[in-house]
């Protein structure tokens, strides 16, 4: 079964206190992996795909990475404006019609 | 701005009164899906259209049923809500199924179950 553990559950940090959020993945082939932003009362916002070990996307001060077991997302001097709970999902080369599997997410509170 | 549009924002309902939620894209993706998210919870698919090939999660519920009367617009009917029902309900789009096919999501309707 395809799964999806994201820790930690929840990180505080100090404005400017640089941090990776980890997502791990098990699955049977990798077609994709999504970053996701999610404030509270929205919708997921759409941030990054990632498709093979080795690959690395950046906007403004995220910077997700993936290898063949796990993904980071990485925070470099974050702002209270990036508070957030960051959603990592994957999708699977053999689930046919090709859901995403999410997980429970990273709730990011960046302190003033 | 192409963007989902989800309607209402907050519904509540009485416990066993049919409720429809409403969304609509104006990005002319193909495929439409419905997700349930629950508090600190991951958001949980419930069935998604691709085109007008509709395609049921094993687990989702009898409960819940979806039309999907034109490209732009896919509607949640829940006939009979439970108060386990209450959650938020998030409609999301992808221009294909393909690797790496990116969805994006509405704002969400959270239904409250009284």
């Amino acid at each position: 079964e395809d799964q999806v553990t994201q820790s930690p559950e929840a990180l505080r940090l100090q404005e400017g206190e640089s941090s990776s959020l980890n997502c791990s993945y098990t699955v049977s082939g990798l077609r994709g992996l999504f970053w996701y932003r999610q404030d509270p009362g929205k919708g997921p916002e759409f941030l990054f795909t990632l498709y093979s070990a080795g690959e690395e996307k950046e906007k403004e001060r995220l910077k997700a990475t993936l290898t063949k077991k796990e993904s980071f997302l990485h925070i470099t001097a974050p702002k209270p404006e990036d508070s957030a709970t960051y959603l990592c999902a994957v999708q699977a080369s053999n689930s046919g019609n090709t859901p995403l599997v999410f997980g429970k997410g990273t709730r990011l509170s960046v302190i003033a | 701005d192409a963007m989902v549009i989800q309607n209402p924002r907050y519904q509540v309902t009485q416990f066993g009164k049919p409720v429809t939620l409403s969304c609509s894209q104006t990005l002319n993706h193909n495929v439409m899906y419905w997700y349930q998210q629950k508090s600190s919870q991951a958001p949980k698919l419930l069935f998604h259209y691709y085109d007008k090939d509709f395609n049921n999660e094993a687990d989702t519920p009898d409960n819940f049923q979806s039309r999907r009367p034109n490209t732009s617009f896919c509607f949640l009917d829940i006939r009979s809500p439970g108060l386990g029902d209450a959650a938020m309900y998030l409609c999301a789009t992808s221009r294909d199924r393909g690797p790496g096919s990116e969805q994006y999501f509405g704002p969400g309707t959270r239904l409250t179950v009284t």
